[in-house]
């Protein structure tokens, strides 16, 4: 079946700094999304992006399809930008996802 | 509102009995997912339907069952063949049509004792 690794598995930065984060996929998909998962669990719906650039506030994201890869931007970052951010894609009815992204952000 | 209902939120059961998870969904939506989710862990496909009546088993089917008899409604039993039950259980949905997205709900922690 389809793999979707994300990096960093990882990251820590002090709040203003700003950071990317990479999903790779290894076949061709239907759809993709960007999540970040709040401490309380609940994932909350960032980016629907198959396919192009989009931006919300400093947030922004970049899909690549023909390379099979999706970036997330986070600008400026705040304590509250802290979590998970998960990538996931569809292929087939089926919506997989990636291992994570654990973002820390320090004051 | 519109939404993906988990219930209950928090959810404690003994050893080798069954428990049902509840996911409803007022969004309209033809397919639904359960996913487990372990501390430190992605998100593994449990079960997914995509429309009524039919599901198909995701990547760690075994020791679940599910029905889909209702559109709105896509119930998870965590049955005591269920290994390692203790873990954070989300359901999502979307429509079946290309180029959408699917929403989560809250969730749901099981605590096996």
């Amino acid at each position: 079946g389809i793999q979707v690794e994300q990096s960093p598995p990882d990251l820590i930065l002090q709040e203003g700094a700003n950071s990317t984060l990479r999903c790779n996929f290894s076949d061709s998909v239907n759809n993709l999304q960007w999540f970040h998962q709040n401490p309380w669990g609940q994932l909350i719906n960032l980016f629907y992006i198959p396919s192009g650039t989009k931006q919300n506030g400093r947030l922004s994201a970049t899909t690549v399809a023909t390379e099979r890869y999706s970036l997330l931007y986070i600008s400026s970052s705040q304590t509250t930008d802290s979590g998970v951010y998960f990538c996931a894609v569809e292929r087939g009815g089926k919506l997989i996802f990636g291992q994570g992204t654990e973002l820390s952000v320090k004051p | 509102d519109g939404g993906i209902t988990q219930s209950p939120k928090y959810l404690f059961r003994k050893e080798g009995q069954n428990v049902t998870l509840s996911c409803e969904q007022n969004l309209n939506h033809d397919a639904m997912y359960w996913y487990r989710q372990d501390p430190g862990q992605g998100l593994r496909l449990i079960y997914y339907s995509q429309i009524v009546n039919d599901f198909q088993k995701g990547d760690i089917a075994e020791g679940y069952s599910v029905s889909r008899e209702k559109k709105e409604s896509f119930p998870l039993t965590v049955t005591s063949a269920q290994k390692n039950p203790t873990a954070f259980y989300l359901c999502a949905s979307r429509t079946r049509a290309r180029n959408t997205e699917a929403f989560f709900g809250q969730g749901t922690r099981l605590t096996v004792v």
